[in-house]
């Protein structure tokens, strides 16, 4: 059972312009939103996150926005870069326990 | 920051042979790791939960006599995958967190690629 959906599987982007993912949840006890980058042979590492409290939070040029009614949340990253080539997976976890459920992984590529 | 450190980052074996991954947290206790699986191109499945000093918590269709968890220090949890064979190759991520905080203190190891021939 996947609690966490994750679309697109793919994205292709221009060098400058905006990647957008989004994730859907289904358990209502989820109370954290990490998204993790992870590039080839190694493992995830922590990106941005946000607690449902919040509608929205930007850490440079990626801004998670949240919509509890909906359950859904979603990952922006501005001006996309090359470097920002990468899987990305969205995931939630609840009461402030480490396990962590993944999305399905987004396939990034910005092209110059 | 914290640190999580995971060896070998890859190891080839024959089959029926057996195989430890090691989880390091390097500058925190962490009475609780995670272990991963990842096949290529998917998502990280949890396989189990290891907790310092106790046995480790499996998830549903894992085989715990297959993948033996030993967590035996606040420092160390060990993934041993008993008579390996070609299925079980896969990626294998370890993560911890420092204390009992939410998922925001967790990180992840580098990983470890199993090829089983």
């Amino acid at each position: 059972q996947q609690q966490v959906k994750q679309s697109p599987q793919s994205l292709i982007v221009q060098k400058g312009g905006i990647s957008i993912i989004n994730c859907a949840y289904e358990n209502t006890a989820f109370d954290y939103f990490p998204w993790y980058q992870q590039f080839p042979g190694k493992g995830p590492a922590l990106l941005i996150a946000i607690r449902p409290d919040v509608s929205e939070k930007k850490e440079g040029r990626f801004t998670i926005s949240f919509n509890k009614s909906a359950k859904q949340f979603s990952l922006h990253i501005m001006d996309s870069q090359p470097g920002d080539s990468a899987t990305y997976f969205c995931a939630a976890s609840m009461g402030g326990y480490q396990k962590v459920t993944f999305g399905t992984g987004t396939k990034l590529q910005v092209i110059p | 920051g914290a640190v999580v450190s995971q060896h070998p980052s890859w190891v080839i074996c024959k089959s029926g042979t057996s195989v430890k991954i090691e989880c390091r947290s390097l500058d925190f206790q962490a009475t609780t790791m995670f272990w991963y699986r990842q096949f290529p191109k998917q998502s990280l499945m949890l396989m189990a939960t290891s907790n310092e000093g106790s046995k480790a918590t499996y998830e549903q269709g894992v085989e715990k006599d297959k993948f033996l968890i030993n967590h035996a220090s606040l420092t160390l949890s060990t993934l041993t995958v008993t008579s390996a064979h070609p299925e079980d190759s896969s990626f294998y991520i370890c993560s911890a967190g420092p204390g009992t905080g939410g998922g925001e203190k967790l990180f992840f190891g580098s990983g470890t690629q199993l090829s089983v021939l």
